[in-house]
């Protein structure tokens, strides 16, 4: 099946420390995008790509880094200068190219604490 | 960033009831998205809608694409409680077309 996956779906970290979540999808999509969601909110966008090896900042991005190695993979870490980190983090992705490619899917999501 | 105007924020209902709800914009949207979101899950994708005045449906659900290209509406008929959970508009906007635009949702209550 293709889909989105995130791992680990509820994650907990000591304040200061850095802290790694993962994102792969199978569906052979060009873009994807990392968001942050608070209770209550909508989703604020951290990062997004476009192209292997190529990234651009959203509009939250202060506190986070990504990498675009592979085209399947879009890991985000939340380092320690992130003042608030404690949230659920949803990865997303989408075709570039076709009639619905507007259309983001989005992985369950890892629910972030840092304690 | 740019947000869009969901409403209402929540609504509590009796099974069986139907719902509206709605997306509007200051800016003109080439594409609406709806997604519903159940707790601790990512946003599943029900409706997108690409042209001006599109009425598009999906079992139960029927999605609008408003005529000024400004807003959006999201109809859900014969309320079950499993429908219970967060419906979030999106929206690429005019000249936007790497980004999506979010609503905060409305939550959705179903009583039984």
């Amino acid at each position: 099946d293709g889909g989105i996956t995130q791992s680990p779906k509820y994650l907990f970290r000591k304040e200061g420390q850095n802290v790694t979540l993962s994102c792969e999808q199978n569906l052979n999509h060009d873009a994807m995008y990392w968001y942050r969601q608070d209770p209550g909110q909508g989703l604020r966008l951290i990062y997004y790509s476009q192209i292997v090896n190529d990234f651009q900042k959203g509009d939250i991005a202060e506190g986070y880094s990504v990498s675009r190695e592979k085209k399947e993979s879009f890991p985000l870490t939340v380092t320690s200068a992130q003042k608030n980190p404690t949230a659920f983090y949803l990865c997303a992705s989408r075709r570039t190219s076709g009639a619905s490619y507007n259309e983001q899917f989005f992985g369950p999501g890892t629910r972030l604490t840092v304690l | 960033g740019q947000q869009l105007n969901q409403s209402p924020q929540s609504m509590f209902i009796q099974e069986g009831e139907d719902v509206s709800m709605n997306c509007t914009s200051s800016s003109i949207f080439n594409t609406w998205l709806w997604y519903k979101q159940d707790p601790g899950e990512g946003p599943v994708l029900l409706i997108a809608l690409y042209k001006a005045g599109e009425l598009t449906s999906n079992g139960r659900l029927t999605a609008q694409f408003g005529i000024t290209r400004k807003d959006s509406f999201l109809n859900i008929s014969a309320s079950i409680p499993s429908d219970v959970g967060i419906y979030f508009c999106a929206g690429q906007a005019q000249g936007g077309s790497e980004k999506l635009v979010f609503g905060k949702g409305t939550k959705l209550t179903v009583n039984p």
